[in-house]
């Protein structure tokens, strides 16, 4: 079975810190993304990578970025964290097809 | 922009079908259907491709109709485990990068 790992179920940070949030898959997938998921708002693009230090912006890009050092690991950063940026966030890989999430993150900015 | 799911809840008694439709303003490339339990990470059912087709997975089904730019997800005979939020997400461009709707809250009774 596919396996994406996010490093943290529940985190609370305070504002103005910078946070990092990270996602490890274990296929070999080419591609990975970090969306983040909002009551009535569905989950929404943050950033997608194709490959190794490629980068995109998706839907709701300003205030994060990413780091893609390694294939299997896609980090998303928040340099400086702000209480808007409180929500679940997911991380996900594929090849061609269907997604493959990780169990999320809950980030709470004080 | 998202497209568009409807509805955005329904209850059903066990042994029911329902129906939840996607709708999009954009071309489509592909449509893929999630399903998210309570607390969990939304989980890849299928995936439908241009070209009009229908697709079965155990009692649920979709259809794709890349003219009218919609898909539908077709549940028989629901189950209690059939709850849960169904999400579609939408490729309108190159790539594997998926939108998703907003969701539809699905929850079965006995």
């Amino acid at each position: 079975d596919v396996k994406v790992t996010q490093s943290s179920r529940y985190l609370v940070k305070r504002t103005g810190e910078k946070v990092f949030l990270e996602c490890v898959q274990d296929m070999d997938h080419e591609n990975m993304f970090w969306y983040r998921q909002d009551p009535g708002l569905g989950l929404r693009l943050i950033y997608f990578s194709y490959d190794v230090k490629m980068k995109e912006k998706g839907d709701i890009p300003e205030g994060y970025s990413v780091s893609r050092e390694k294939k299997e690991r896609f980090s998303l950063i928040l340099e400086s964290a702000s209480t808007n940026q409180t929500s679940m966030y997911l991380c996900a890989s594929s090849r061609s097809d269907g997604y493959t999430f990780g169990s999320g993150t809950r980030l709470t900015v004080v | 922009q998202q497209p568009v799911q409807s509805p955005q809840a329904v209850i059903l008694r066990e042994g029911e079908d329902a129906v939840i439709n996607c709708s999009s303003s954009k071309a489509l490339y592909s449509v893929h259907w999630y399903r998210q339990k309570h607390g969990e990470a939304p989980v890849f059912l299928m995936i439908l491709l241009k070209g009009g087709e229908q697709k079965g997975h155990e009692k649920i089904s979709a259809s794709f109709n890349e003219k009218k730019q919609q898909s539908s997800l077709y549940l028989t005979a629901s189950q209690l485990s059939y709850s849960g939020t169904y999400f579609c997400g939408t490729v309108t461009g190159g790539g594997n990068k998926l939108t998703f709707g907003t969701g539809t809250q699905l929850k079965v009774e006995l």
